[in-house]
Protein backbone atom coordinates (compact mmCIF):
# COMPACT_ATOMS: atom_id res chain seq x y z
CA UNK A 1 0.00 0.00 0.00
CA UNK A 2 1.71 3.67 -0.92
CA UNK A 3 2.17 6.06 1.32
CA UNK A 4 4.60 7.49 4.33
CA UNK A 5 6.07 4.71 7.05
CA UNK A 6 7.61 5.58 10.03
CA UNK A 7 10.39 4.23 12.87
CA UNK A 8 9.56 3.83 15.50
CA UNK A 9 6.08 3.98 15.92
CA UNK A 10 7.21 4.83 19.79
CA UNK A 11 10.26 5.06 21.71
CA UNK A 12 11.20 5.99 25.26
CA UNK A 13 15.01 7.77 25.28
CA UNK A 14 17.50 9.05 28.20
CA UNK A 15 18.40 12.72 27.70
CA UNK A 16 21.60 13.38 26.32
CA UNK A 17 21.23 10.33 23.95
CA UNK A 18 21.23 11.21 20.06
CA UNK A 19 18.01 9.60 18.43
CA UNK A 20 17.01 8.92 14.18
CA UNK A 21 13.40 9.50 13.60
CA UNK A 22 12.89 7.30 10.01
CA UNK A 23 10.44 7.98 7.71
CA UNK A 24 9.96 6.62 4.24
CA UNK A 25 7.63 7.57 1.25
CA UNK A 26 6.66 5.74 -1.69
CA UNK A 27 4.74 8.07 -3.71
CA UNK A 28 7.92 9.47 -5.38
CA UNK A 29 6.84 13.03 -3.85
CA UNK A 30 9.03 15.96 -4.30
CA UNK A 31 8.04 17.33 -0.98
CA UNK A 32 8.74 16.00 2.33
CA UNK A 33 7.98 17.57 6.21
CA UNK A 34 8.63 16.73 10.11
CA UNK A 35 6.24 17.93 11.96
CA UNK A 36 6.02 17.86 15.89
CA UNK A 37 2.79 17.67 17.81
CA UNK A 38 1.74 18.94 21.50
CA UNK A 39 -1.25 19.12 23.14
CA UNK A 40 -2.95 22.09 23.15
CA UNK A 41 -0.61 23.41 20.21
CA UNK A 42 -1.14 23.63 16.19
CA UNK A 43 1.87 21.27 14.17
CA UNK A 44 5.04 22.91 13.87
CA UNK A 45 7.28 22.72 11.50
CA UNK A 46 10.89 21.51 12.38
CA UNK A 47 12.39 21.18 8.72
CA UNK A 48 11.50 20.77 5.21
CA UNK A 49 12.67 19.46 2.14
CA UNK A 50 11.44 20.58 -1.40
CA UNK A 51 13.48 18.31 -3.62
CA UNK A 52 16.18 15.57 -2.41
CA UNK A 53 19.40 17.20 -1.73
CA UNK A 54 17.53 20.51 -0.08
CA UNK A 55 16.72 21.03 2.82
CA UNK A 56 15.39 23.62 4.84
CA UNK A 57 14.04 25.24 8.62
CA UNK A 58 10.85 25.70 9.98
CA UNK A 59 9.41 27.46 12.96
CA UNK A 60 11.24 24.97 15.33
CA UNK A 61 14.77 23.82 13.78
CA UNK A 62 16.81 23.95 17.31
CA UNK A 63 18.02 20.68 18.29
CA UNK A 64 16.67 18.55 15.21
CA UNK A 65 18.89 18.00 11.63
CA UNK A 66 17.24 16.47 8.27
CA UNK A 67 19.01 14.89 5.31
CA UNK A 68 17.13 14.18 1.87
CA UNK A 69 19.89 11.95 0.07
CA UNK A 70 17.18 10.89 -2.23
CA UNK A 71 13.39 11.09 -3.22
CA UNK A 72 11.94 8.58 -0.55
CA UNK A 73 13.91 9.15 2.34
CA UNK A 74 14.09 11.76 5.29
CA UNK A 75 15.73 11.43 8.34
CA UNK A 76 15.04 13.34 11.78
CA UNK A 77 17.51 13.22 14.17
CA UNK A 78 17.87 14.72 17.54
CA UNK A 79 21.50 15.01 18.23
CA UNK A 80 21.19 15.32 22.31
CA UNK A 81 17.46 14.79 23.38
CA UNK A 82 16.51 17.33 25.74
CA UNK A 83 13.08 16.08 27.71
CA UNK A 84 11.03 19.44 25.49
CA UNK A 85 11.79 17.04 22.93
CA UNK A 86 9.14 14.95 24.60
CA UNK A 87 6.04 15.15 21.56
CA UNK A 88 4.78 13.18 18.86
CA UNK A 89 6.59 13.32 15.10
CA UNK A 90 4.74 13.35 12.30
CA UNK A 91 6.52 12.91 8.80
CA UNK A 92 4.45 14.30 5.35
CA UNK A 93 4.72 14.42 2.09
CA UNK A 94 3.10 16.54 -0.75
CA UNK A 95 3.12 16.32 -4.63
CA UNK A 96 2.85 19.79 -5.18
CA UNK A 97 5.15 21.24 -2.61
CA UNK A 98 3.81 24.41 -1.55
CA UNK A 99 -0.40 24.23 -2.20
CA UNK A 100 -0.51 20.60 -2.28
CA UNK A 101 -2.22 18.20 -0.19
CA UNK A 102 -0.56 16.60 2.55
CA UNK A 103 -0.59 13.20 3.32
CA UNK A 104 1.17 12.52 7.01
CA UNK A 105 2.60 8.82 8.55
CA UNK A 106 1.45 7.38 11.70
CA UNK A 107 3.37 9.45 13.98
CA UNK A 108 6.52 8.56 16.42
CA UNK A 109 5.96 8.85 19.83
CA UNK A 110 8.91 10.12 21.34
CA UNK A 111 9.52 10.31 24.81
CA UNK A 112 12.61 12.04 26.64
CA UNK A 113 13.52 11.03 30.55
CA UNK B 1 2.21 37.78 14.63
CA UNK B 2 0.11 34.66 13.27
CA UNK B 3 -2.91 33.44 14.94
CA UNK B 4 -5.60 30.33 14.37
CA UNK B 5 -8.11 30.76 16.57
CA UNK B 6 -10.85 26.98 16.37
CA UNK B 7 -12.50 26.19 19.98
CA UNK B 8 -11.23 23.55 21.53
CA UNK B 9 -13.77 21.27 21.90
CA UNK B 10 -17.44 21.05 20.59
CA UNK B 11 -20.23 18.17 21.93
CA UNK B 12 -23.29 17.25 19.26
CA UNK B 13 -25.68 14.53 18.84
CA UNK B 14 -25.71 11.60 16.36
CA UNK B 15 -28.01 12.67 13.11
CA UNK B 16 -27.03 16.32 13.83
CA UNK B 17 -25.05 18.76 12.01
CA UNK B 18 -22.20 20.80 13.49
CA UNK B 19 -20.26 23.77 12.39
CA UNK B 20 -17.01 23.98 13.94
CA UNK B 21 -15.09 27.85 13.00
CA UNK B 22 -11.67 29.02 12.22
CA UNK B 23 -10.32 32.75 12.26
CA UNK B 24 -7.12 33.43 10.43
CA UNK B 25 -4.83 36.24 11.08
CA UNK B 26 -1.88 35.54 8.81
CA UNK B 27 0.87 37.53 6.72
CA UNK B 28 -0.37 36.93 3.37
CA UNK B 29 -2.91 33.99 2.56
CA UNK B 30 -2.63 31.31 -0.14
CA UNK B 31 -5.28 28.84 0.87
CA UNK B 32 -7.02 27.08 3.56
CA UNK B 33 -6.71 23.55 4.64
CA UNK B 34 -9.12 21.51 6.71
CA UNK B 35 -7.53 18.29 8.20
CA UNK B 36 -9.50 15.04 10.74
CA UNK B 37 -7.90 13.70 12.89
CA UNK B 38 -8.78 10.59 15.14
CA UNK B 39 -7.15 9.91 18.44
CA UNK B 40 -3.82 8.65 18.02
CA UNK B 41 -3.84 8.23 14.35
CA UNK B 42 -2.48 10.60 11.53
CA UNK B 43 -3.89 14.01 10.10
CA UNK B 44 -6.14 13.20 6.76
CA UNK B 45 -6.85 15.70 4.31
CA UNK B 46 -10.37 17.03 4.23
CA UNK B 47 -10.91 20.33 2.04
CA UNK B 48 -8.71 23.30 0.55
CA UNK B 49 -10.63 26.43 -0.06
CA UNK B 50 -8.63 29.41 -1.75
CA UNK B 51 -11.75 31.44 -2.95
CA UNK B 52 -14.74 33.05 -0.98
CA UNK B 53 -17.46 30.75 -0.92
CA UNK B 54 -18.82 27.11 -0.10
CA UNK B 55 -17.23 23.66 -1.18
CA UNK B 56 -19.25 20.56 -0.92
CA UNK B 57 -17.97 17.27 -0.84
CA UNK B 58 -20.25 14.55 0.36
CA UNK B 59 -21.79 15.00 3.78
CA UNK B 60 -18.54 17.52 4.52
CA UNK B 61 -18.35 21.39 3.29
CA UNK B 62 -16.30 24.14 4.07
CA UNK B 63 -17.05 27.52 4.13
CA UNK B 64 -14.50 31.03 3.08
CA UNK B 65 -14.46 34.31 3.84
CA UNK B 66 -11.02 35.93 2.87
CA UNK B 67 -12.33 39.83 3.60
CA UNK B 68 -13.59 38.33 7.31
CA UNK B 69 -10.58 36.01 8.12
CA UNK B 70 -13.11 33.09 8.64
CA UNK B 71 -13.68 29.69 7.38
CA UNK B 72 -15.87 27.06 8.82
CA UNK B 73 -16.07 23.13 8.29
CA UNK B 74 -19.49 21.62 8.27
CA UNK B 75 -20.23 18.48 8.95
CA UNK B 76 -23.90 17.19 8.43
CA UNK B 77 -25.57 13.51 9.01
CA UNK B 78 -23.34 13.41 12.06
CA UNK B 79 -22.15 9.59 12.47
CA UNK B 80 -20.18 8.29 15.68
CA UNK B 81 -16.89 7.91 13.22
CA UNK B 82 -16.97 11.72 13.01
CA UNK B 83 -15.81 11.77 16.60
CA UNK B 84 -12.24 13.03 15.89
CA UNK B 85 -9.96 16.53 15.84
CA UNK B 86 -10.42 18.89 13.18
CA UNK B 87 -7.72 20.70 12.28
CA UNK B 88 -7.52 24.21 10.51
CA UNK B 89 -4.66 24.95 8.36
CA UNK B 90 -3.51 28.47 6.98
CA UNK B 91 -0.92 28.74 4.01
CA UNK B 92 0.66 32.22 4.29
CA UNK B 93 2.80 34.60 1.87
CA UNK B 94 5.93 32.37 1.87
CA UNK B 95 3.53 29.13 1.38
CA UNK B 96 4.07 28.19 5.14
CA UNK B 97 1.14 26.35 6.70
CA UNK B 98 0.38 27.71 10.36
CA UNK B 99 -1.82 25.07 11.83
CA UNK B 100 -4.40 25.73 14.66
CA UNK B 101 -4.52 23.60 17.54
CA UNK B 102 -7.24 21.90 16.50
CA UNK B 103 -11.22 21.21 17.60
CA UNK B 104 -12.32 17.71 19.81
CA UNK B 105 -15.40 17.02 18.46
CA UNK B 106 -17.71 14.75 20.46
CA UNK B 107 -20.52 12.36 18.98
CA UNK B 108 -23.24 11.25 21.27
CA UNK B 109 -25.53 9.05 20.67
Amino acid sequence: IAGITQAPTSQILAAGRRMTLRCTQDMRHNAMYWYRQDLGLGLRLIHYSNTAGTTGKGEVPDGYSVSRANTDDFPLTLASAVPSQTSVYFCASSEEGETGELFFGEGSRLTVL
Amino acid sequence: GQNIDQPTEMTATEGAIVQINCTYQTSGFNGLFWYQQHAGEAPTFLSYNVLDGLEEKGRFSSFLSRSKGYSYLLLKELQMKDSASYLCAVMDSNYQLIWGAGTKLIIKP
